[in-house]
This record gives structure tokens, C-alpha cells and sequence, in this order.
């Protein structure tokens, strides 16, 4: 099956806490990426990679960052959470082209 | 950078009826995407509609896009209760790496 894998489908952690969720592509995509949701259904996009360029939205806090081992596999670690990164977090993948974004189930963050 | 923007927040039909979410966007664009999201699913492409087109369809779906007013349509026929979902629309920026920037989304409901 190709898609976008994501773990874990839920987390529940402490603030000040670090967690860290995992991302993987089988569709071959040389670029990932990883969107923010909000309670409201709002889709944010954190950051944009490929094996050539990070691109970050300049309105995300530093405690985030992705982590690649490969095209294939698209971290996101938070250092220290806080109470408003509660929320859904989706990876996605897509080509060069941009034509269709494939994206994950979704890990759902309540920071309590 | 682009923004888009869904018009309504929520539209609620009964099985049969049609739908029509609109979309409006800020900048120039290549492509304007329309995805949809089913509870606790990352969202899914239904349609793509290149700057050069003025109308694609795909089953149930129509999509129409007019560069003058720089809108989107997205009209569903013959609405099922499956169909309940949220509805974006999305756009492309410049560079390929900064993935889609996604409307607020409009939450459709079909009841029986």
C-alpha cells in the first residue's frame, strides 16, 4: 500500500514535556511536508522539505522541528510543549509538481 | 503570498439536494485544488482545475474557477450522507516548495 503513515494517532503529555511523531511516505514524493489544525478546522502549514530546502513558516515557535533521515521520512519534534500546540498535526507528501498532496491520518496532540 | 477563502462556514442539504461551496483567492495562481476531509482523516483531493480552465467535473463533483474574480466553486449533485465532510480549497505559491495554502474550510452536512 503507498501513503502517508503517521505515529502515534494520539498523545497525551504534560506541558514542558517533549514528544516527537513520525511520518513516512511510500509514494515516492521528493517533498513533505507537516500542517498544523487548529479546533476550528484551520489547516497551517509548519514546514516545507525536500533534500534540497527547509522551508519553515516564519510563525511557528522554535521548540518545533522536523527531522529527516531521508526523502522518505519526515519527523516533527516539539522541545517543550505549551497548551496551544494542542491540536491535529498531518504530514503530507507531494511531487516536484505539486498536483496532488497526499496526506496522513493525523496525530492528535492534547497538551494538558 | 496567496490566501484562500472559503465563503461559508457550514451548508447543510438533505440527501438529494446539491451543494455549491465557494472559494476566493488573493493572488495569481497555477492550479486551485479542492480537497476534502472526513472526521478523523487527513483531507483527500477531489479536483484540480488548472489557471486555463473554466470548468472540470469528476462523477458528482463540478469545479469551476473564474481568474477574473479569482473564485472557485465546488458543486456536488445528488448529495449522499458520505458526503458529509469539510470542504477546502486550495492554492499554490510560487515555490513548489511551500506546498498549498488551504481556505478555512466549509463543513458540509447531508442529512437522510
Amino acid at each position: 500500500e503507498t501513503a502517508v503513515f503517521q505515529t502515534p494517532n494520539y498523545h497525551v503529555t504534560q506541558v514542558g514535556n517533549e514528544v516527537s511523531f513520525n511520518c513516512k511516505q511510500t509514494l515516492g514524493h521528493d517533498t513533505m511536508y507537516w500542517y498544523k489544525q487548529d479546533s476550528k478546522k484551520l489547516l497551517k502549514i509548519m514546514f516545507s522539505y525536500n533534500n534540497k530546502q527547509l522551508i519553515v513558516n516564519e510563525t511557528v515557535p522554535r521548540r518545533f522541528s522536523p527531522q529527516s533521515s531521508d526523502k522518505a521520512h519526515l519527523n516533527l519534534r516539539i522541545k517543550s510543549v505549551e497548551p496551544e500546540d494542542s491540536a491535529v498535526y498531518l504530514c503530507a507528501s507531494s511531487d516536484r509538481g505539486r498536483t496532488e498532496v497526499f496526506f496522513g491520518k493525523g496525530t492528535r496532540l492534547t497538551v494538558v | 503570498s496567496q490566501l484562500a477563502e472559503e465563503n461559508s462556514w457550514a451548508l447543510s442539504v438533505h440527501e438529494g439536494e446539491s451543494v455549491t461551496v465557494n472559494c476566493s483567492y488573493k493572488t495569481s495562481i497555477t492550479a486551485l485544488q479542492w480537497y476534502r476531509q472526513k472526521s478523523g482523516k487527513g483531507p483527500a483531493q477531489l479536483i484540480l482545475i488548472r489557471s486555463n480552465e473554466r470548468e472540470k467535473r469528476n462523477g458528482r463533483l463540478r469545479a469551476t474557477l473564474d481568474t477574473s474574480s479569482q473564485s472557485s466553486s465546488l458543486s456536488i449533485t445528488a448529495t449522499r450522507c458520505e458526503d458529509t465532510a469539510v470542504y477546502f480549497c486550495a492554492t499554490d505559491g510560487d515555490n513548489y516548495a511551500q506546498g498549498l495554502t488551504f481556505g478555512l474550510g466549509t463543513r458540509v452536512s447531508v442529512f437522510p
